[in-house]
């Protein structure tokens, strides 16, 4: 059980455009889905923090109109990187936690993305 | 405000051999704290936790740590080294339920084990 899933696992995209990553609960409702950056070597930073129909919390310095949170249901959280530069390349990865699980996050896979 | 410290970046061990990685934390309020492990480009798995029950708390893989307050320490062990175990391991604090189970995590130990 709490299995967390993340789509793509890589992705490659142009500078200038936006790309969508997908984080799901496969076999829980997460009332809460937090979403990481990871450079390399480096360890994961918190951007955000996203409640079930609510807006998203974001951490001090990540702006929020570049990386587009949505949590639109209980086992879906998209982060959208808009007009994408290649600084922005990194590891993402999300973890959701429920009512339930008290404490606990589950991670998904990470995401992969290079922006050229 | 929480913070966690991992001393060193990279430890070597040989197979077999004891892994220990260091963990403290600041916390201003009971924290509870946390060992993940991650392999090459894969997400987090949860090692072991601690949730103000008992101080030496027995992990998956063997790993346990132990809580130690006066220490503000988290350290986590292993008596046998694997060559399975090499990966990052991370530790991390959470504040209480109402903060709504954020994690601070710390800066990670590589871990290489050596045949």
């Amino acid at each position: 059980g709490a299995v967390v899933s993340q789509h793509p696992s890589r992705v490659i995209c142009k500078s200038g455009t936006s790309v969508k990553i997908e984080c799901r609960s496969l076999d829980f409702q997460a009332t809460t889905m937090f979403w990481y950056r990871q450079f390399p070597k480096q360890s994961l930073m918190l951007m955000a923090t996203s409640n079930e129909g609510s807006k998203a919390t974001y951490e001090q310095g990540v702006e929020k109109d570049k990386f587009l949170i949505n949590h639109a249901s209980l086992t879906l959280s998209t982060l959208t990187v808009t007009s994408a530069h290649p600084e922005d390349s990194s590891f993402y990865i999300c973890s959701a936690s429920s009512a339930d699980s008290r404490y606990e996050q589950y991670f998904g896979p990470g995401t992969r993305l290079t922006v050229t | 405000a929480q913070s966690v410290t991992q001393l060193g970046s990279h430890v070597s061990v040989s197979e077999g051999a004891l892994v220990l990685l260091r963990c403290n934390y600041s916390s201003s309020v009971p924290p509870y704290l946390f060992w993940y492990v991650q392999y090459p480009n894969q997400g987090l798995q949860l090692l072991l936790k601690y949730t103000s029950a008992a101080t030496l708390v027995k992990g998956i893989n063997g790993f346990e740590a132990e809580f130690k307050k006066s220490e503000t320490s988290f350290h986590l062990t292993k008596p046998s080294a694997h060559m399975s175990d090499a990966a990052e391991y991370f530790c991390a604090v959470s504040r209480d339920e109402a903060a709504g189970n954020k994690l601070t995590f710390g800066g990670g130990t590589r871990v290489l084990v050596k045949p």
